[in-house]
C-alpha cells in the first residue's frame, strides 16, 4: 500500500503568523497532488492540483510548491487567521485510479 | 446548484442489519469513490467506479459493496454492519481526464454520513 504522510499532525499558531507544514508521498509513478482543506462539520474542499515538479501555486495568502523528484510538497499559510483553522488535506495520484490521502495536519488558529 | 449528496446524513443501527448509504451527483462527473474517515487514519478508499458499471477496490474494501447502474448513482451497501464499520463516511466524485480516465479532477465531496454499529 502506497503511503502519504503529512506533518505535523496538528499546528497551534497565533493571528498572524505564518506556517507550513508538509506532505511526503513516493517519488515514483507520480501523476498529480492534491490539496484539500476540511472545516470542522463540512467536507473537503480542493485547495490546489499539482502535477509538474516545481509548480507553485497560490490562493489569497496560501501557496503550495511541488517537488516530485524527492517526494514532497509544502503548504504555506501567510498571515494566519481564525478562519484558516481547519484540517488541511494532501491526496496523492499516480495515474491510475486509487487515490491515497494523507492524514492531514490540523492547524488552530488563535486570535 | 452542482453538489454531491448523500442519505443519511446520520445513522445508528444494530450488528448484522443491512443498510444501504446513497450518494449522488449533479455534474455529469465519470468518476465516484468512496471513503470513510477515523481518528488518526485521514481519508481511506473503499471503492471507486470509473464509470457506469465499472467499479473496483479501494484500501479498505472488507466488508462492502457498491454498485454504479447509473452514471449518478453510487451507493454503498453494508450486508451485515459490524462495529468496526463505526465512521464518517464521505462521497467524492470528479471528472476523469482522457480517454483511458487513469487520473482524476479534483474530488467534489458529499457532506458525510455518521454511522455508529451498535
Amino acid at each position: 500500500i502506497l503511503n502519504v504522510e503529512q506533518s505535523p499532525q496538528s499546528l497551534h499558531v497565533q493571528e498572524g503568523d505564518s506556517t507550513n507544514f508538509t506532505c511526503s508521498f513516493p517519488s515514483s509513478n507520480f501523476y498529480a497532488l492534491h490539496w484539500y482543506r476540511w472545516e470542522t462539520a463540512k467536507s473537503p474542499e480542493a485547495l490546489f492540483v499539482m502535477t509538474l515538479n516545481g509548480d507553485e501555486k497560490k490562493k489569497g495568502r496560501i501557496s503550495a510548491t511541488l517537488n516530485t523528484k524527492e517526494g514532497y510538497s509544502y503548504l504555506y499559510i501567510k498571515g494566519s487567521q481564525p478562519e484558516d483553522s481547519a484540517t488541511y488535506l494532501c491526496a496523492f495520484h499516480t495515474g491510475g485510479f486509487k487515490t491515497i490521502f494523507g492524514a492531514g495536519t490540523r492547524l488552530f488558529v488563535k486570535a | 446548484e452542482a453538489q454531491v449528496t448523500q442519505n443519511p446524513r446520520y445513522l445508528i443501527t444494530v450488528t448484522g442489519k443491512k443498510l444501504t448509504v446513497t450518494c449522488s451527483q449533479n455534474m455529469n462527473h465519470e468518476y465516484m469513490s468512496w471513503y470513510r474517515q477515523d481518528p488518526g487514519l485521514g481519508l481511506r478508499q473503499i471503492y471507486y467506479s470509473m464509470n457506469v458499471e465499472v467499479t473496483d477496490k479501494g484500501d479498505v474494501p472488507e466488508g462492502y459493496k457498491v454498485s454504479r447502474k447509473e452514471k449518478r448513482n453510487f451507493p454503498l451497501i453494508l450486508e451485515s454492519p459490524s462495529p468496526n464499520q463505526t465512521s464518517l463516511y464521505f462521497c467524492a466524485s470528479s471528472f476523469s481526464i482522457g480517454t483511458s480516465g487513469r487520473a482524476q479532477e479534483t474530488q467534489y465531496f458529499g457532506p458525510g454520513t455518521r454511522l455508529l454499529v451498535l
